[in-house]
């Protein structure tokens, strides 16, 4: 059973980077699956942050402009989410996930991580 | 991007009631849409993919049904377990995104 674990900062000040890892477990991170951050705030509900896959390709949501960096470590089975010049705004549960091979069908998640954007 | 409207925001139903959700997509989607059910502290699970699939384990309650811009997600016999907050998904065209939630709860 695949499982997913998100670990960094709950606390970010404003204009600073957020920087989570997604840790997997119980399979490896070097598959046919796309691994995607997700964030769920109380008043856009949950949005599609973007995605990665082991030979590094990327996909980013636009609206998050050039704030996002994805990568991915093969020898750790993890990957990371940097997202810069931080606002209130982006106060957020944020949720790595894998999407099943060749569709974008959300079948493993992590169980969220709350972080909050305050000085 | 593809905006996509879910109605209602929320409803209160009895046990045994059946209960319908609407997702509408701004554009043709054709079948390209999940379905997520959420909990209070949980993470979404998938419920229904490609429209009408249901996941392995879900009750058989649950189904799902639409084309083009129109989908729905019907609960036959509402569960006191299936209170909780349903997501649609569209998968068409990057980026994806997620309706805005129906949150049911038991009348």
């Amino acid at each position: 059973q695949v499982q997913l674990q998100e670990s960094g900062p709950g606390l970010v000040k404003p204009s600073g980077t957020l920087s989570l890892t997604c840790g997997v477990s119980g399979g490896s991170i070097s598959t046919s699956n796309w691994w995607s951050w997700v964030r769920q705030t109380p008043g856009k509900g949950l949005e599609w942050i973007g995605e990665i896959i082991h030979s590094g390709t990327i996909n980013n949501n636009p609206a998050f402009k050039s704030r996002v960096t994805t990568s991915i470590d093969k020898s750790k089975n993890q990957f990371s989410l940097k997202l810069t010049s931080v606002t209130a705004a982006d106060t957020a549960v944020y949720y790595c996930a894998r999407a099943r091979s060749g569709s974008y069908q959300f079948e493993y998640w992590g169980q969220g991580i709350l972080v909050t954007v305050s000085s | 991007d593809i905006q996509m409207t879910q109605s209602p925001s929320s409803l209160s139903a009895s046990v045994g009631d059946r209960v319908t959700i609407t997702c509408q997509a701004s554009q043709d989607i054709v079948t390209y849409l999940n379905w997520y059910q959420q909990k209070p502290g949980k993470a979404p699970n998938l419920l229904i993919y490609d429209t009408s699939n249901l996941e392995k384990g879900v009750p058989s309650r649950f189904s799902g049904g639409g084309s083009g811009t129109d989908f729905s997600l019907t609960i036959s016999s509402l569960q006191p377990e299936d209170v909780a907050t349903y997501y649609c998904q569209q998968y068409d065209n990057l980026p994806l995104t997620f309706g805005g939630g129906t949150r049911v709860e038991l009348k």
